[in-house]
């Protein structure tokens, strides 16, 4: 999975509760995102990051907060989690030559079910 | 919304067989790409085509792209059944600026030894 893992793998957790994904990346790849993936959904952009310090919003974005302190780490956190962010979420980093993400590389995945 | 939607959603065919995907998009693109996820797994790359290529081959792939109809199409030739797995576009807009990369649904593939 190209230098790219995420923590935890799987996760339990009752409404109500904050929860912070981490993805950690080897590659000193520029981009780094997170997506969530639902059945008939695909995968929906949560939040992306095109720098240390400098991160955007995505599509889905209401109830996530994501911070990059660093160029290998990208974290996720659910401030208040809720029953509809069961979800699997994915990490991503791409390398942004030129300005363009081109290529994704993708981390395994953390599921993620809140009771 | 998607940018990039693929057709069919899903697709069985038997092993031996070539299978074509589909995928159209919106707006003009900087490049298209194709990845596959396996049950479970993350995507994984595939192959990108820009917008200034008309086809492109990897092994037994081949990816064609029409930007005057803004579709694409990738074909996998012979399929095994190591080939079942869903299949995805994403476009690269090129609509100025920073703009975000955008997955579509998805074409699930079960090829049948």
């Amino acid at each position: 999975d190209a230098g790219i893992t995420q923590s935890p793998r799987h996760k339990v957790t009752e409404t109500g509760t904050p929860v912070t994904l981490r993805c950690h990346q080897t590659e000193n790849h520029r981009y780094m995102y997170w997506y969530r993936q639902d059945p008939g959904h695909g995968l929906r952009l949560i939040h992306y990051s095109y720098g240390v310090k400098d991160t955007d919003k995505g599509e889905v974005s209401d109830g996530y907060s994501v911070s990059r302190s660093k160029t290998e780490d990208f974290l996720l956190t659910l401030e208040s989690a809720t029953s509809s962010q069961t979800s699997v979420y994915f990490c991503a980093i791409s390398e942004g030559s030129n300005g363009r993400q081109e290529t994704q590389y993708f981390g395994p995945g953390t599921r993620l079910l809140v009771l | 919304s998607q940018q990039g939607e693929e057709d069919p959603q899903a697709l069985s065919i038997q092993e031996g067989e070539n299978a074509t995907m589909n995928c159209s998009y919106k707006t003009s693109i900087n490049n298209l790409q194709w990845y596959r996820q396996n049950s479970g797994r993350g995507l994984v790359h595939l192959i990108l085509i820009r917008s200034n290529e008309r086809e492109k081959h990897s092994g037994r792939l081949r990816v064609t792209l029409d930007t005057s109809k803004k579709s694409s199409s990738l074909l996998i030739t012979a399929s095994r059944a190591a080939d079942t797995a869903s299949y995805f576009c994403a476009t690269d807009p090129n609509s100025g600026g920073y703009q975000k990369v955008t997955f579509g649904i998805g074409t699930k593939l079960q090829v049948i030894p």
